[in-house]
């Protein structure tokens, strides 16, 4: 398994500002992902963050909105750009062990924007 | 793009009770997870499936994969409050260049005093 760390836990912004998101692993790995949870919601996939390249976004998500970094194998950071209440979510995130099985998950952002 | 249905959305048992929900997808997959998430929490995984017609236990849980390989359920046997909380599957296919997860949409599981 891998221990996630994601930072801050829950947030509460106003419109137009933006916030980063840190993710921390207890172990090197090669890709990590980024997910919104919508309230009520199953999980979607914003993008896969691949150290040493550009992040590859879903249909739907686009760079400029949310900006991703991974400097190395144990961290990346995802950024919510000009919030809006409508990006008020769970953002998470996720890596795979075992290369292409296993998921596993960082506790999540609970964002707010007011 | 795949969609994952799971069913039913919603579950109000009593305790002690067994728990059956599935999950069907319009496209084949070569891995089945199925986790569970608490409120303020990360999905946790419960269950991995590789193989279709692998039948996985993890204490009260059972999950299979199906022979299709296009559907998937998850038994919870006496089930306590514990149990309580959304279960979702996800889908996987395992092949280099496509690592990302399909998620279910969600079953939620209530436990009636």
């Amino acid at each position: 398994s891998a221990v996630i760390s994601q930072k801050p836990s829950r947030d509460i912004c106003q419109r137009g500002t933006s916030l980063t998101i840190q993710c921390q692993v207890d172990s090197q790995v090669t890709m990590m992902f980024w997910y919104r949870q919508q309230p009520g919601q199953s999980l979607t996939l914003i993008a896969t963050a691949n150290q040493g390249s550009e992040a590859t976004y879903e249909s739907g998500f686009v760079i400029d909105k949310f900006p991703i970094s991974r400097p190395n194998l144990t961290f990346s950071t995802l950024t919510v750009s000009n919030m809006s209440p409508e990006d008020s979510s769970i953002y998470l995130c996720s890596v795979h062990v075992l290369a292409n099985t296993e998921a596993f998950f960082g506790q999540g952002t609970r964002l707010t924007v007011v | 793009g795949q969609q994952l249905n799971q069913s039913p959305q919603s579950m109000f048992i009593q305790e002690g009770e067994d728990v059956s929900m599935n999950c069907t997808s319009s496209s084949i997959f070569n891995t089945w997870l199925w986790y569970k998430q608490d409120p303020g929490e990360g999905p946790v995984l419960l269950i991995a499936l590789y193989k279709a017609g692998e039948l996985t236990s993890n204490g009260r849980l059972t999950a299979q994969f199906g022979i299709t390989r296009k559907d998937s359920f998850l038994n919870i046997s006496a089930s306590i409050p514990s149990d309580v909380g959304i279960y979702f599957c996800a889908g996987h296919l395992g092949n280099f260049g496509n690592e990302k997860l399909t998620f279910g949409t969600g079953t939620r599981l209530t436990i009636i005093p």
